[in-house]
């Protein structure tokens, strides 16, 4: 069993909803999430990080971490055609130097 | 602002080939550096990573090694590529203690 799992998707969504995605992680030693944008044949971009439980909001973004559920969202209001992605959640558990243990992506279009 | 830099872009090169695929960093001191490899359609692989000058771990047993002869470079080398060696390389920063990393634009290598 993989230590996190995100559905790969594809995910296809109109221009201008709400996007809903998640990653489940099965040790509960995991206390830093990130989640990354990468565009096709690129690097991928850090979107936002959280260190607690509970809600993070930036502009469009908001990032939600559940730690009795080990479950973490990122939800994307308002989407565009440029939010076409795939999107990578990462996390880190103590102990671990400095390596970030990531999910395998979403691929997320958003149709104008 | 802090800057990463990978080249090459892309690289295709026969099997047996030696292999050096570098990455800068500008406008931080000290930062702890990582090479990643994304096969398609899966998730982040780490490779190595690096507190310091001459200072490597390696995550995964293979037939590449890394290098850090400058504070801000990493040289990630082969000497004899395998067909399985393909996919996409990122390199990757974070800063002192932070968890987040900062990607490069990644290098795409086929092994023919």
């Amino acid at each position: 069993q993989k230590e996190v799992e995100q559905d790969p998707g594809p995910l296809s969504v109109p221009e201008g909803a709400i996007v809903s995605l998640n990653c489940t992680y099965s040790n509960s030693a995991f206390q830093y999430f990130m989640w990354y944008r990468q565009y096709s044949r690129k690097g991928p971009e850090l979107l936002m990080y959280t260190y607690s439980s509970g809600n993070k909001e930036d502009g469009r973004f908001t990032a939600q971490v559940d730690k009795s559920s080990k479950y973490i969202s990122l939800f994307i209001r308002d989407s565009q055609p440029s939010d076409s992605a795939t999107y990578l959640c990462a996390m880190k558990k103590p102990g671990s130097a400095r390596q970030l243990t990531f999910g395998s992506g979403t691929q997320l279009t958003v149709l104008p | 602002s802090q800057t990463i830099h990978q080249w090459p872009a892309t690289l295709v090169q026969p099997v047996g080939s030696p292999l050096s695929l570098e990455c800068t960093v500008e406008g931080t001191s000290n930062p702890n550096l990582y090479w990643y490899r994304q096969a398609a359609g899966r998730g982040l692989q780490l490779l190595f990573y690096s507190v310091g000058i001459g200072q490597i771990s390696s995550e995964v047993p293979q037939n590449l090694s890394a290098s850090r002869p400058q504070d801000r470079q990493f040289i990630l080398s082969s000497k004899k590529l395998l067909l399985s060696d393909s996919g996409f390389y990122l390199c990757a920063w974070s800063a002192g203690i932070s968890y987040e990393q900062y990607f490069g634009p990644g290098t795409r290598l086929t092994v023919t």
